[in-house]
């Protein structure tokens, strides 16, 4: 059975920080990988997609990375912002479109 | 596009009463999911539509709950009778190209 683990669950930096989000899970026989960001009260707002071919993706000051033999992805947020506070969640595509999502890692960037 | 609309927002019943939430997922997208989320287990996938052909409905916790998607704009779920333990923040998601776009999401109190 698929599990997807993120740690650290929680994270607070000084705005201006290069930082780290982590993303693993137990089967590396996945479609895609896709983080997402869900500020409070609201939906999730999609921020890259990974196919299994590939090994990162890029958008902005975010860059995800993917490397399925290990089981992780980490997502890369350059020179945080206030405005990049909220949670972060990875989920894998493990077959048939059953997407599993992570328990999220809550970002707070401090001004 | 106007995104995954959902509604209502906001929906406060009664124990035992019935509800239906609604979805209108984006044009185009041939896919549409079901979720729900609680603090204590996270983003749980209930049921997922292709084609409006519901195909995985593993993660339906009770009979109680019930989804149907009748065309390719429009999906419901519903809950009969509701209970305490139905409280969440419910979310439809529909996926083209690009990954998967989440509407804003119901919030569920069952009193």
């Amino acid at each position: 059975k698929q599990e997807v683990t993120q740690i650290p669950a929680a994270l607070s930096v000084p705005e201006g920080e290069n930082l780290v989000l982590n993303c693993s899970f137990t089967d590396s026989a996945i479609y895609n990988l896709q983080w997402f960001r869900q500020d409070p009260g609201k939906g999730l707002t999609s921020l890259l997609l990974i196919q299994s071919s590939q090994r990162e993706q890029t958008s902005g000051r975010l860059n995800a990375s993917l490397d399925k033999s290990s089981g992780r992805s980490t997502l890369y947020i350059a020179a945080s912002q206030p405005g990049d506070s909220a949670t972060y969640l990875c989920a894998v595509m493990a077959g048939t479109y059953k997407y599993i999502f992570g328990t999220g890692t809550r970002l707070k960037v401090l001004a | 596009d106007a995104g995954v609309i959902q509604s209502p927002r906001h929906e406060v019943t009664e124990m035992g009463q019935e509800v239906t939430l609604r979805c209108k997922p984006i044009s185009g997208h041939d896919y549409l999911f079901w979720y729900r989320q609680t603090m204590m287990r996270g983003l749980e996938l209930l049921i997922y539509f292709n084609n409006n052909v519901p195909i995985d409905d593993s993660g339906m916790p009770e009979d109680r709950f019930s989804a149907k998607m009748p065309n390719a704009s429009f999906s419901t779920l519903k809950i009969q009778p509701s209970e305490p333990r139905d409280s969440a923040v419910y979310f439809c998601a529909s996926e083209g190209r690009g990954g998967q776009r989440f509407g804003s999401g119901t919030r569920l109190t069952v009193v």
